[in-house]
């Protein structure tokens, strides 16, 4: 059941620059999208999210973009920082569903 | 900043022995849930709570599992006669609201390993 795919497992980034990290979905029905970030031994901690009514969301150095008609999201970092390295998932949700649809995650590592 | 509280952070547990993973959700927060992710896979919903009952589970939620809220604060999970395939990281989550911009807070997580 990969109804949120995360193609990348890991994603290195020259610190300063950009990271974009992808995401795809397979169910119309999913209309509310966020992404967690995650360190080792630590819960997921929520980022950003982006409802289907809109194609971009930003807050700082994230941005949210989302192709509906692709069903496909992308996250930007910039400029990246050695804080950034973690493992990023996207998740999405049905409204007025509670379930949150993880995908698989993208290991980020930013290179000083 | 509130947050999730879990405990324990490591649990240990001979098959088929029963286990309780405790979570302090936000004390404001109205629905609470669990997750999973077994080592190397994604994050899996487990189940939904809200109003002193189970709101959604999912396949895996079976009669094996049941979440309780025995008072104003806790939030249990309780696996009985574990197995091998229990071992995971248990993630507790909190959230105010179903709405549409509702995001849930995570817990750190209990790693259960069954022996």
């Amino acid at each position: 059941d990969q109804q949120v795919k995360q193609n990348s497992p890991s994603l290195s980034v020259q610190e300063g620059r950009i990271s974009i990290l992808n995401c795809d979905y397979t169910n119309s029905m999913f209309d509310y999208f966020l992404w967690y970030k995650k360190y080792p031994a630590e819960g997921p901690t929520f980022l950003i999210s982006i409802s289907s009514i809109k194609d971009k969301n930003e807050d700082g150095r994230f941005t949210v973009f989302l192709n509906k008609s692709a069903k496909h999201l992308s996250l930007h970092i910039v400029p990246s920082q050695p804080g950034d390295s973690a493992v990023y998932f996207c998740a999405a949700r049905i409204f007025g569903n509670e379930k949150l649809t993880f995908g698989t995650g993208t290991r980020l590592t930013i290179i000083p | 900043e509130p947050e999730v509280t879990q405990t324990p952070s490591h649990q240990v547990t001979q098959m088929g022995q029963e286990v309780i993973l405790r979570c302090v959700p936000i004390s404001n927060h109205l629905y609470f849930y669990w997750y999973r992710q077994i080592l190397g896979q994604k994050v899996e919903f487990l189940v939904s709570f809200y109003n002193n009952e189970i709101s959604e589970k999912s396949e895996i939620f079976d009669d094996q599992f049941s979440v309780e809220r025995p008072d104003g604060s806790n939030f249990t999970l309780k696996i009985r006669s574990t197995k091998l395939e229990d071992s995971a990281m248990y993630f507790c989550a909190s959230s105010d609201s179903t709405t549409l911009a509702a995001e849930a807070f995570f817990g750190q997580g209990t790693r259960l390993t069954v022996v």
